[in-house]
């Protein structure tokens, strides 16, 4: 089984800063396969990239994603207000499914 | 425009069991695999099944192996999950979510139905 790890844990920053935040699979996951998602508090995650370094529908330029093997990243080039929220990576695998999400990285304004 | 409804939720025993179901809308269900995904009082989302088109391929995860099972009904649309032998580590909110047409992660998601194991 896949496990993903994200880092930082938590990530303190103002308004206007570039957030990086890291995902690293335990084995070389398709670029095909990973995803990030953003969840606020009291709502249901929402996908942000998809294949890596594919923009979701009506996600802002200011979101990318990156890396390939076991290293993906993703990049918040200028944090506005309501990016302040915990972001997940996550990778698929089919056999036939199996899923799997990392811990998180809490994004809160420094 | 696509709507996930979970319901079912709510206070159950140890050892009980429970039925949730997910209602789907404004997309063609047949089409797609979902899944169900939790997410456990203040930690983070982890997967717990999915279930392919035509019900041909299904997957759990060994957390929940041999005690719950996924379904579907194209003609109601509709994916449910039956939980059986629960445990207090299953409290959880549980979502519902459709994969996207890539197949690959999840694009919508249902506002999550709260179970709750405790005696």
């Amino acid at each position: 089984e896949i496990v993903l790890t994200q880092s930082p844990g938590t990530l303190s920053l103002s308004p206007g800063e570039r957030a990086t935040l890291s995902c690293r699979a335990s084995q070389s996951v398709s670029s095909s396969y990973l995803a990030w998602y953003q969840q606020k508090l009291g709502q249901a995650p929402r996908l942000l990239i998809y294949g890596a370094s594919s923009r979701a529908t009506g996600i802002p330029d200011r979101f990318s994603g990156s890396g390939s093997g076991t290293d993906f990243t993703l990049t918040i080039s200028r944090l506005e207000p309501e990016d302040f929220a915990v972001y997940y990576c996550q990778q698929y695998g089919s056999s036939p499914f199996r899923v799997t999400f990392g811990p998180g990285t809490k994004v809160d304004i420094k | 425009e696509v709507q996930l409804v979970e319901s079912g939720g709510g206070l159950v025993q140890p050892g009980r069991s429970l039925r949730l179901s997910c209602a789907a809308s404004g997309f063609t269900f047949d089409d797609y695999a979902m899944h169900w995904v939790r997410q456990a009082p203040g930690k983070g989302l982890e997967w717990v099944s999915g279930i392919s088109w035509n019900s041909g391929s299904i997957g759990y995860a060994d957390s929940v192996k041999g005690r719950f099972t996924i379904s579907r009904d194209n003609a109601k649309n509709s994916l449910y999950l039956q939980m059986n032998s629960l445990r207090t580590e299953d409290t959880a909110l549980y979502y519902c979510a459709k994969l996207t047409p890539r197949g690959y992660s999840f694009d919508y998601w249902g506002q999550g139905t709260l179970v709750t194991v405790s005696s």
